[in-house]
């Protein structure tokens, strides 16, 4: 079946350092991809996202790029800031599966001042 | 804000009680979706519904059931409630929900504590 994996976690970091969390998928077929952030008693938010191979999605700072050779969808920032301490998750959608959204584990990232 | 209210925000009950979670959607928002976040699981999707109708099952227990009213809010109902059904639900709706890249928007969440 479809399957999201994330790098694992959790991720420190200081403030202004680069970002990466790791994102790979596994389906049959080209899904949508999406990033969401949950904070800290919060619900989850959409970050970004990819509809299509070579999309890249970019919000707040950060970017991720549909790579459908290597069916990853890495999340990068290049500057972090202690605001950014949240877990991010991976997803992906295919339209035939009408709304389901498959998640990754999450990454949990700490950034300290 | 997403615009998503779930209640309640907090629930706690013993073994084999039934629970009722309540979700508002979004205004102008026809589909419903319902998550459950637990430790072990991770995020895993329930159930959608569309416009009142069901549209897609996910790993939902038999012992739980959904439901949307004519208004467009969700019940999700939980019964003979076991240890491990503790987890946080989130409910999220989208405008339509069979259109490829439909952002879902997702509710606080709410914390089901099974003692």
């Amino acid at each position: 079946g479809d399957s999201v994996t994330q790098m694992e976690g959790p991720v420190t970091l200081s403030e202004e350092a680069f970002l990466t969390i790791n994102c790979t998928y596994t389906a049959t077929g080209y899904p949508s991809l999406f990033w969401y952030v949950q904070y800290p008693g919060e619900g989850l938010q959409l970050l970004l996202k990819a509809t299509k191979a070579d999309d890249k999605g970019s919000n707040k700072g950060f970017e991720a790029t549909y790579r459908k050779e290597t069916t990853s969808f890495h999340l990068e920032k290049g500057s972090v800031q202690v605001s950014d301490s949240a877990v991010y998750f991976c997803a992906l959608r295919f339209g035939t599966s009408y709304g389901k959204l498959t998640f990754g584990q999450g990454t949990i990232l700490t950034v300290h001042p | 804000d997403s615009g998503v209210t779930q209640t309640p925000k907090h629930l706690i009950t013993a073994t084999g009680q039934r629970v009722t979670l309540r979700c508002s959607p979004r205004s102008g928002d026809l589909s419903v979706y319902w998550y459950q976040q637990s430790l072990d699981q991770g995020l895993q999707f329930l159930i959608q519904y569309y416009n009142g109708e069901e549209r897609a099952k996910g790993n939902i227990l038999e012992r739980f059931s959904a439901q949307q009213f004519p208004d467009l809010h969700s019940e999700l109902n939980l019964s003979s409630l076991e240890l491990g059904d503790s987890a946080l639900y989130f409910c999220a709706s989208s405008v339509k929900g069979a259109v490829f890249a439909d952002t879902q928007y997702f509710g606080p969440g709410t914390r089901l504590t099974v003692l």
